[in-house]
């Protein structure tokens, strides 16, 4: 079957780093996304990742590795308004897109 | 400012009744989908459009359906509530020949209790 797995909840501090992994398991790749959700609200996209490698993006950066099947969100300097949920979600060689469970990230001061 | 809006933010239906969600977007976009996300679940595709009239089963269709009369809207439709319904629905919109490549426009969702 095919997997998306990334840890439930994380707690950070205010002004620090915090790195969310993402680990996958599908049939193909086709690309990986990152969104984030407030609670209470839609999805926003932040980050699409076809090949391995960073890519930077103001405070977020986003890390793929193909062949190990793993993803990274990096958050630098957080803010107490980044506290949201983390949505890894993953095209298979089918274009169908397989969603993670979210990680919950808490900032606190 | 690119905008999909979802029609009720939250109702509360009773067990048999007949429920509408509609979701209308406003960036000319081919393809349209509902989710519906439950706590410590991924995102579920229900149902997808990828143009006017047409539409696909996603991964749980059962006991929904969906009408795409025109491009801009995409009704979700439940024909006869249940408890386990009860759920958090999204709709998005996207542009593109390959609907999954590309960034998804989500609505502020439509949280839906089925008593």
């Amino acid at each position: 079957g095919q997997n998306i797995d990334q840890p439930t909840e994380m707690t950070a501090t205010e002004g620090a780093i915090v790195q969310i992994n993402c680990t996958y398991q599908t049939s193909g790749f086709n690309g990986l996304f990152w969104y984030q959700q407030h609670a209470g609200e839609a999805p926003t996209f932040l980050s699409y990742n076809v090949l391995d490698g960073l890519e930077e993006k103001g405070r977020f950066s986003s890390f793929l590795s193909r062949s190990k099947g793993y993803s990274y969100l990096l958050l630098k300097e957080l803010q107490m308004k980044d506290s949201a949920s983390y949505l890894c979600a993953v095209t298979d060689s089918n274009y169908q897109l397989i969603w993670g469970a979210g990680t919950k990230l808490i900032i606190k001061p | 400012d690119v905008k999909v809006t979802q029609s009720s933010r939250y109702l509360v239906k009773r067990t048999g009744e007949k429920v509408f969600l509609e979701c209308v977007q406003d960036m000319d976009h081919e393809n349209m989908f509902w989710y519906r996300q439950d706590p410590g679940l991924g995102l579920r595709l229900i149902y997808f459009s990828y143009d006017v009239k047409m539409k696909e089963k996603g991964d749980i269709p059962e006991g929904y359906s969906v009408s795409r009369e025109k491009k801009e809207r995409f009704s979700l439709i439940l024909e006869s509530a249940s408890t386990n319904q009860t759920s958090m629905y999204l709709c998005a919109s996207t542009t593109g020949t390959d609907p999954n490549t590309g960034e998804l426009f989500f609505g502020e969702g439509s949280r839906l209790t089925v008593l």
